[in-house]
């Protein structure tokens, strides 16, 4: 079956350092992929996306490529900020034959101190 | 963000208790989801409608009742639950497309479960 695979957590790091968080995915077909964040106390929200290999989702300064090779979708960010501590779900969304099923990873909690 | 909202935000309720947790989307999509997030786990999918049908339940205990009365409105029915059970609840919604095609999801704030 689907499944994705992120780096575990905590990623503590200081303002203006680099973040890279690593995801991995295993999948049938072609999939669709997603970074979410979660901030403290509320729901997850849509960070940035790509649907087909090659595509580089961005937002917030937040970067994302799809590479089918190494079948990975690792999230960057060159220089964070405090307000960037959250949690990041990677997740995967592959159509099947009834209805399209999204994979989340566990997640992985940064911490940015000032 | 407004375009999915759950309420209540926060809830406290013993074993042998009745509760709903409620779900609106303001975004015209064709399917919402529950899902349960508990510390330290991956986020568990429990339901899945589509225009209004249960097409998935991911082996959730029968003490969880969802109900979907029309595209827009997703409740979860909550009974003599265990405190095992005390998690986040998050509902979410997208348009999904007929040839099975999932497009973005997208959530609402959660429900905050306590259970004594």
């Amino acid at each position: 079956g689907n499944s994705v695979t992120q780096m575990e957590g905590p990623v503590t790091l200081s303002e203006e350092a680099f973040l890279t968080i690593n995801c991995t995915y295993t999948a049938t077909g072609y999939p669709s992929l997603f970074w979410y964040v979660q901030y403290p106390g509320e729901g997850l929200q849509l960070l940035l996306k790509a649907t087909k290999a090659d595509d580089k989702g961005s937002n917030k300064g937040f970067e994302a490529t799809y590479r089918k090779e190494t079948t990975s979708f690792h999230l960057e960010k060159g220089s964070v900020q405090v307000s960037d501590s959250a949690v990041y779900f990677c997740a995967l969304s592959e159509a099947t034959d009834s209805w399209g099923k999204f994979q989340f990873g566990a997640g992985t909690q940064v911490v940015v101190t000032p | 963000e407004t375009g999915v909202t759950q309420t209540p935000r926060h809830l406290v309720m013993g074993m042998t208790n009745k509760k709903s947790l409620k779900c609106e989307q303001h975004l015209g999509h064709n399917a919402m989801y529950w899902y349960k997030q508990s510390a330290k786990k991956p986020l568990e999918l429990m339901f899945v409608y589509n225009f209004k049908e249960q097409t998935e339940n991911n082996s959730v205990p029968s003490r969880f009742s969802p109900e979907c009365p029309n595209s827009s409105h997703l409740f979860l029915h909550l009974h003599t639950l265990q405190p095992e059970d005390s998690a986040l609840y998050l509902c979410a919604s997208s348009q999904d497309g007929y040839s099975g095609s999932s497009e973005t999801q997208y959530f609402g704030p959660g429900t905050r479960l306590l259970v004594l």
